[in-house]
């Protein structure tokens, strides 16, 4: 059974520039999140779906970021203008809830450079 | 109060060791506690998880402890292996699993 599929595994890129990052849930899961990772930060919640809906932005630095989820099977987390401090490896993950605290399943993850 | 706390920052242990590693929270509406590991250029990944309702979860060589009045839980690996140097996340999520809060992790290092 195939894992998240996250890409590209890794994105070096010019300040000003778009960034769009790409991930494919596990067939069948309902919910998807995204995360940053970085060294100062540890693991951030970006932003969370259910049924390709966002359900909770917050987590959202700037109006830079923006994510999507046009079907079941596949979301977006773009960045628009790209800045250095966006640098960090940004995880995708998806669950099924069934109402008994399913576990969340990560990706491996995008590492963003943003020079 | 949606934080969680995780300590050692980082930990060093011999093979064959026990490693221990804690966590703390202040949220009484978390109820799912998973511990999550993590390899160099990969994402975390479930290691095990505890219910409020139980002290103690045990799968092979990973233990949880769970002390629910003073809100704090713990893993403990025994007979600790190089293969087990990763870094480790601890979490918590409210009754319906998805308000997930990390822990800001440990990097652990079992010496051969």
């Amino acid at each position: 059974d195939a894992g998240v599929i996250q890409s590209p595994r890794h994105e070096v890129t010019e300040m000003g520039q778009e960034v769009t990052l790409r991930c494919k849930p596990i067939s069948g899961h309902d919910y998807l999140f995204w995360y940053r990772q970085t060294m100062m930060r540890g693991l951030e919640l970006l932003i969370y779906f259910n049924n390709n809906v966002p359900i909770d932005d917050s987590g959202m630095p700037e109006d830079r970021f923006s994510a999507k989820m046009p079907n079941a099977s596949f979301s977006t987390l773009k960045i628009q203008p790209s800045e250095p401090r966006d640098s960090a490896v940004y995880f995708c993950a998806s669950s099924l809830r069934d109402g008994r605290n399913q576990p969340q399943h990560f990706g491996d993850g995008t590492r963003l450079s943003i020079l | 109060q949606q934080q969680v706390k995780q300590s050692p920052q980082s930990l060093i242990v011999q093979k064959g060791g026990i490693s221990i590693i804690n966590c703390a929270y202040e949220n009484t509406a978390f109820d799912y506690f998973p511990w999550y590991q993590q390899f160099p250029g990969k994402g975390p990944a479930l290691l095990i998880a505890i219910r409020p309702d139980v002290s103690e979860k045990k799968e092979g060589r990973f233990t949880i402890s769970f002390n629910k009045s003073a809100k704090q839980f713990s893993l403990h690996i025994m007979d600790s292996q190089p293969g087990d140097s990763a870094t480790y996340f601890c979490a918590a999520a409210d009754n319906y699993g998805q308000n997930f809060v990390f822990g800001p992790g440990t990097r652990l290092s079992v010496l051969p």
